[in-house]
């Protein structure tokens, strides 16, 4: 079946402008999460939703960040007049439930603030 | 004291060795325990879980060893595909605030 999905797989925005990024998850899972890993490092959890409600918003770096999540499916991350500092690979991952499962992940996003 | 604790390496290994390396975590709690890889400029990929007995899959053994608060993986007779970066994930069962990723250990098998 079909994997986690995000788009877009590049984004190149000029500093101080919104983005939008968008995760598909695996259809029938429950959780669904969002990292951020800078060039060389590890993954840096942001928010973690278990169908629409997020119980952990607590990785969110600032309140330029957002998430939402809609019919316990599809997520989107804002990030408000973006920052170099943002530029990343956003990572999205989906399990069947929290906690002890794998998750799998999707191809990321790209993002590049000039 | 972080988390998860990873050696970043990179570890050099000549193709057809054993290599093995650990990870350490702080939580004493935690109940459940993943080796992920990552290909450069891809996504993580579960490799796999890690049991209280320990297990094999194939040529990668992975133990636990709740005492020293570790877990190890042990990779048989290295492959140059083998050659990524080996993430040590530890859950304690609480949902995404439960999950901790290490920085992964860079392994580069040589031929």
């Amino acid at each position: 079946g079909a994997g986690v999905s995000q788009s877009p797989s590049n984004k190149v925005t000029e500093k101080g402008k919104d983005v939008e990024l968008r995760c598909d998850p695996i259809s029938g899972h429950t959780a669904l999460y969002w990292y951020r890993q800078s060039l060389g490092q590890g993954l840096e959890f942001l928010i973690y939703f278990q169908g629409n409600s997020a119980p952990d918003k607590s990785g969110l770096p600032s309140d330029r960040f957002s998430a939402e999540r809609t019919g316990g499916s599809v997520s989107t991350l804002t990030i408000q007049r973006t920052q170099q500092e943002d530029s990343a690979v956003y990572l999205c991952a989906s399990s069947l439930d929290r906690g002890m499962n794998e998750q799998f992940f999707g191809p990321g996003t790209r993002l590049t603030v000039l | 004291r972080k988390e998860v604790e990873q050696d970043p390496g990179p570890f050099n290994v000549p193709e057809g060795a054993t290599v093995a390396f650990n990870c350490t975590y702080s939580n004493s709690a935690s109940q459940s325990f993943f080796w992920y890889r990552q290909d450069c400029r891809k996504e993580p990929k579960l490799l796999m879980s890690v049991y209280s007995s320990g297990n094999e899959d194939g040529r990668f053994t992975a133990q636990l060893n709740r005492a020293s608060q570790y877990i190890s993986l042990l990779i048989r007779d290295s492959k140059l595909s083998d050659s990524a970066t080996y993430l040590c994930v530890v859950s304690s069962g609480g949902g995404a605030d439960g999950l901790t990723f290490g920085k992964g250990t860079h392994l580069i098998i040589q031929p």
